[in-house]
């Protein structure tokens, strides 16, 4: 089993639309949790961090749920400039801040 | 933000030659870099951590001689391809963490695009 798995994708939806991706994470012992985004040919960047008390930027809403070791994001009102691949990412104790990455959800808004 | 620049963007070469990818941190002190690589339409793979004046330490399934990594100073690792082969074509990129950063936050290089004849 992947340590961080992802919606398939791709997701293509019109300009407005709300769009959830989901993310799960094998390991209890995860520490931190954050969602990247990553545009095409170019390196990821950072979206956003994830806390259990839940944590909203604009349109972007992320959760995360300890017990059932899920991580959503929640995007409203998409827009065009949206479209990219998401990336769930997250670190565990004890192993030097090193990343596991998720293998990407691609979000197409058209429209 | 904390700056990272990576360089080339983008080389080609010949196979059996090596090539030589810079990461040089602009405005932090970066203790820890990493390198991964990503192939088409896949999730990056994390191939090394380097910490300033350390050795690196290899993911499994990497080779350390093929993969020579140097973080020398604070703000300079470089990841050098030795005798690259075609099936080394990918995009490898670098990220840093340091002094006076957000715990566990990265930044990242903008990559580099290898492709080997």
């Amino acid at each position: 089993r992947k340590e961080v798995e992802q919606d398939p994708g791709p997701f293509n939806v019109p300009e407005g639309a709300t769009v959830a991706f989901n993310c799960t994470y094998s390991n209890s012992a995860s520490q931190s949790f954050f969602w990247y985004r990553q545009d095409c040919r170019k390196e990821p960047k950072l979206l956003m961090s994830v806390y259990s008390s839940g944590n909203e930027d604009g349109r972007f809403t992320a959760q995360l749920n300890r017990a059932s070791q899920y991580i959503s994001l929640l995007i409203r009102d998409s827009k065009l400039s949206d479209s990219a691949t998401y990336l769930c990412v997250v670190t565990q104790y004890n192993q030097g801040g090193k990343l596991i990455f998720g293998q990407g959800t691609e979000l197409s808004v058209k429209p | 933000g904390a700056v990272v620049s990576q360089h080339p963007s983008w080389v080609i070469c010949k196979s059996g030659t090596s090539v030589k990818i810079e990461c040089r941190s602009l405005d932090f002190q970066a203790t820890t870099m990493f390198w991964y690589r990503q192939f088409p339409k896949k999730s990056l793979m994390l191939m090394a951590t380097s910490n300033e004046g350390s050795k690196a330490t290899y993911e499994q399934g990497v080779e350390k001689d093929k993969f020579l990594i140097n973080h020398a100073s604070l703000t300079l690792s470089t990841l050098t391809v030795t005798s690259a082969h075609p099936e080394d074509s990918s995009f490898y990129i670098c990220s840093a963490s340091g002094f006076g950063l957000a715990k566990n936050i990265q930044y990242f290089g903008a990559g580099t695009r290898l492709s080997v004849l």
